[in-house]
């Protein structure tokens, strides 16, 4: 089993839709959670941190399931902007080992 | 600015040949990391290092090195083993390891074979 998958994808949607995205890991000692996202040919950006009681940034709800080892993210009211590919990212209890996942694409269509 | 900077943006290898990435930080970072990206799939580790004059290999590190010298710099060296180089490559940089602080990345190198 990989260590990190995500939703295969590519996720088409029209603009304004809600898109929900999952990541599952099966590493159990990881510690940390985050959402990139990554533009075509462009490096990986920090979208957002996931925290155990789940968090919000404006349109984008990240939520953590530790038990059942997933992480998820939402968009709400996708734009034209937020086609991108998302990459769910874990690192370890010491901070030393990031592992990636495959990342979703998503392109929100007019 | 603060930030990370890689040179070359594109960069051309013949065969036999080996190349050097460059890759600096201005963050006061520790910890530095080198990966590579081909088309449709996810980042693979190639080296990190967490302190000056140390670092360790990722999961693919056959036919690179690396050097950590000082603490903003860490070159990448893609030796003629290396048999498919052609790939998109970044480096990143993070905190020291204790905080757990993500990592943040610079705009990467494209490499391509001749």
């Amino acid at each position: 089993r990989k260590e990190v998958e995500q939703d295969p994808g590519p996720f088409n949607v029209p603009e304004g839709a809600t898109v929900a995205f999952n990541c599952t890991y099966s590493n159990s000692a990881s510690q940390s959670f985050f959402w990139y996202r990554q533009d075509c040919r462009k490096e990986p950006k920090l979208l957002m941190s996931v925290y155990s009681s789940g968090n919000e940034d404006g349109r984008f709800t990240a939520q953590l399931n530790r038990a059942s080892q997933y992480i998820s993210l939402l968009i709400r009211d996708s734009k034209l902007s937020d086609s991108a590919t998302y990459l769910c990212v874990l690192s370890d209890d010491y901070g030393q080992n990031f592992v990636f996942g495959p990342g979703t694409r998503l392109s929100v269509l007019p | 600015d603060g930030g990370i900077t890689q040179s070359p943006k594109y960069l051309f290898r013949k065969e036999g040949q080996n190349v050097t990435l460059s890759c600096e930080q201005n963050l006061n970072h520790d910890a530095m990391y080198w990966y590579r990206q081909d088309p449709g799939q996810g980042l693979r580790l190639i080296y990190y290092s967490q302190i000056v004059n140390d670092f360790q290999k990722g999961d693919i590190a056959e036919g690179y090195s690396v050097s950590r010298e000082k603490k903003e710099s860490f070159p990448l060296t893609v030796t003629s083993a290396q048999k498919n180089p052609t790939a998109f490559y970044l480096c990143a940089s993070s905190t020291d390891s204790v905080s757990a602080e993500t990592q943040y990345f610079g705009p990467g190198t494209r490499l391509l074979v001749l």
